[in-house]
């Protein structure tokens, strides 16, 4: 079993639509928290960071965790042609959160 | 700000070939990381640098591929002799260390025939 765990997609959606983007992890010592967004024959960019359980919102992005089921997600209100990309969720240990376990990405596309 | 740079963009080589691949950070990251992205994958960490010191080379074939951080600023990534196995994109990231918020250069693309 992967220690992170994402769909690969890929997720078509009409422009507008509300978008939700989900990874499950296995290790309880993530404990850290990120998406980052990687276009077509770039690097991926940080787009959302979480420590804690709970929400995080930022714009038309919410990043939500849920320790206890071990699953986090991301929410695209609105979404924009523009936000046709792979998704990647990044998981982080304590003590070593800059040490990333990436998942699969999901690649998104936004229709017109 | 000057974000991470990497060269060269593209490669091909044959089996058994060497390859190099030089990153430099964003000024200031003491940290720095090279990762591979196979198609469809995710980036996995092949070695991590905090300034010119090793601190995790744990997934590196160190059999092949090598890496090294001269004055704890630039970077270059070796693999010696490559496979095709190695087909990839590698990534450069640098940081300031203590946290997963990294910044990634636009990859150099390997393609192994």
């Amino acid at each position: 079993q992967k220690e992170v765990e994402q769909d690969p997609g890929p997720l078509s959606v009409p422009e507008g639509a509300i978008v939700s983007l989900n990874c499950t992890y296995s290790n309880s010592a993530f404990q850290y928290f990120m998406w980052y967004r990687q276009y077509s024959r770039k690097g991926p960019e940080l787009l959302m960071y979480t420590y804690s359980s709970g929400n995080k919102e930022d714009g038309r992005f919410t990043a939500q965790v849920d320790k206890s089921s071990k699953y986090i997600s991301l929410f695209i209100r609105d979404s924009q042609p523009s936000d046709s990309a792979t998704y990647l969720c990044a998981l982080g240990r304590t003590g070593t959160a800059s040490k990333l376990t990436f998942g699969t990405g999901t690649r998104l596309q936004v229709t017109l | 700000e000057a974000g991470v740079a990497q060269s060269p963009r593209y490669k091909i080589i044959e089996k058994r070939q060497s390859v190099a691949f030089w990153c430099n950070p964003i000024s200031g990251h003491a940290t720095l990381y090279w990762y591979q992205q196979i198609l469809g994958q995710g980036p996995k960490l092949l070695i991590q640098f905090q300034n010119n010191g090793v601190v995790d080379d744990s997934q590196l074939p160190k059999d092949r591929f090598s890496a090294e951080r001269l004055k704890g600023v630039d970077s270059t990534l070796k693999i010696q002799p490559a496979k095709l196995e190695d087909s990839a994109v590698y990534l450069c990231a640098s940081g300031q260390g203590g946290t997963g918020e990294l910044f990634f250069g636009e990859g150099s693309r390997l393609t192994v025939l």
